[in-house]
């Protein structure tokens, strides 16, 4: 059974930083294209960024390039999001996320990250 | 980027009937090179995270019950629920695929008349 989950939100103040992680099972997680999509809670979806298989390739939605880092360790399963400056409208729940043909075919139940004072 | 509509923002269907979820993308996600349509579906029931339903417009995933349908091409999209059930109550979102960002639909809520 593919498993994902994510750990690493909470409460943090703006500019604040927070490492999200991912930790994956059942399924060979080296050779998935990963993604980070958000939902601010009752609200639509969001793709944040992705990864390719070995870390190679990376992109990022304009609303956090510069600010988010993915990145991935084959050998522990695990994806991890980066996030510097954090503001405000960057709070939601973050899923991670494994892509198969481009589509999102397993998603974790997300952490949920808030940024406030 | 591309923006990704939907038709209606809510629907009520009695049990057993239909409902039809319209989808347009701003953009063509047709790839002339495998010649498919970049186009998914997603159902989200509440308190849950997402379940891709539909991927290339209208392959099923595996294990999604065959009353669960997809159709179109280039940037008009169709997502049918041939007979509603009650665990079908949930918000449904299409999203291309087909390149960064991948841009999801607003949603649209299925609820039981």
């Amino acid at each position: 059974e593919v498993q994902l989950v994510e750990s690493g939100g909470g409460l943090v103040q703006p500019g604040g930083s927070l490492r999200l992680s991912c930790a994956a099972s059942g399924f060979t997680f080296s050779n998935s294209w990963m993604h980070w999509v958000r939902q601010v809670p009752g609200k639509g979806l969001t793709w944040v960024s992705r990864i390719n298989t070995d870390g190679t390739i990376t992109s990022y939605a304009d609303s956090v390039k510069g600010r988010f880092t993915v990145s991935r360790d084959n050998t522990k399963s695990t994806l991890y999001l980066q996030m510097n400056s954090l503001r405000a409208e960057d709070t939601a729940l973050y899923h991670c996320v494994r892509s198969a043909w481009g589509a999102f075919n397993s998603w974790g139940q997300g952490t949920l990250v808030t940024v406030s004072s | 980027d591309t923006v990704m509509t939907q038709s209606p923002d809510s629907l009520t269907v009695s049990l057993g009937e239909r409902a039809t979820i319209n989808c347009t993308s701003s953009q063509s996600v047709f790839y002339s090179s495998n010649n498919k349509n970049f186009l998914a579906w997603y159902q989200q029931r509440p308190g849950q995270p997402p379940k891709l339903l539909i991927y290339w417009a209208s392959t099923r995933e595996s294990g999604v019950p065959d009353r669960f349908s997809g159709s179109g091409s280039g940037t008009d999209f169709t997502l049918t629920i041939s007979s509603l059930q009650a665990e079908d109550v949930a918000v449904y979102y299409c999203q291309q695929h087909y390149n960064s960002p991948f841009t999801f639909g607003p949603g649209t809520k299925v609820d039981i008349k």
